[in-house]
């Protein structure tokens, strides 16, 4: 069974701050990596997806993958209020299909 | 943008029901997906397609069946409701990236 694991929070951080969100997978075959943002009552959205080791940045997110230890992370800076939400991993599973965490709850305090 | 639309926002249907979900997007995309998301259980792949009349089980494919007669619409279908199909379901549509883009949910309630 092919795993994504995410702590599911939540992570509390000011306005203003990085939040690092993590995520670990089991698939060492993993090629490509998705980060989604969720709202309470509403559908994935897609932030940004990474397939090589190092840092991808997309304005204020920056994704981290690190295929060695298997371990990916998204980074957000100057954390607003509208960004609390709950961020999924998902990690593609070789068959065109995707493999979600169960996601980590981020809230961000005025 | 990808557009991706859901026939409804909430549905409530009763037991026994058969119900249909369609998704249709519009992006000339191959692959879409069913998945539904329930509380604690997060999400999780009910059927896909490649292609036209191209279907695969998901994970839970147990009490529902697909159909996609053409590129841009895919539907979930219920062929007799029962009250643990209770859920939020979502539709996807592929990128070439093999990112996926996500319809806004129907909310199902079955009674």
């Amino acid at each position: 069974q092919k795993e994504v694991e995410q702590n599911s929070g939540p992570l509390s951080v000011p306005e203003g701050a990085i939040a690092s969100l993590n995520c670990t997978y089991s698939d060492r075959g993993s090629q490509s990596f998705f980060w989604y943002r969720q709202y309470s009552g509403k559908s994935p959205e897609l932030i940004m997806f990474i397939y090589s080791n190092g840092d991808k940045e997309d304005g204020r997110f920056t994704a981290q993958l690190n295929k060695a230890s298997q371990y990916v992370s998204l980074l957000i800076r100057d954390s607003q209020p509208s960004d609390s939400a709950t961020y999924l991993c998902a990690v593609d599973t070789g068959r065109r299909a995707l493999t979600f965490g169960s996601g980590t709850r981020l809230q961000v305090q005025p | 943008d990808v557009k991706v639309t859901q026939s409804s926002r909430y549905l409530v249907k009763r037991t026994g029901e058969k119900v249909f979900l369609e998704c249709v997007q519009d992006m000339d995309h191959e692959n879409m997906f069913w998945y539904r998301q329930d509380p604690g259980l997060g999400l999780r792949l009910i059927y896909f397609s490649y292609d036209v009349k191209m279907k695969e089980k998901g994970d839970i494919p147990e009490g529902y069946s697909v159909s996609r007669e053409k590129k841009e619409r895919f539907s979930l279908i219920l062929e007799s409701a029962s009250t643990n199909q209770t859920s939020m379901y979502l539709c996807a549509s592929v990128g070439f990236a093999y990112e996926q883009y996500f319809g806004p949910g129907t909310r199902l309630t079955v009674t």
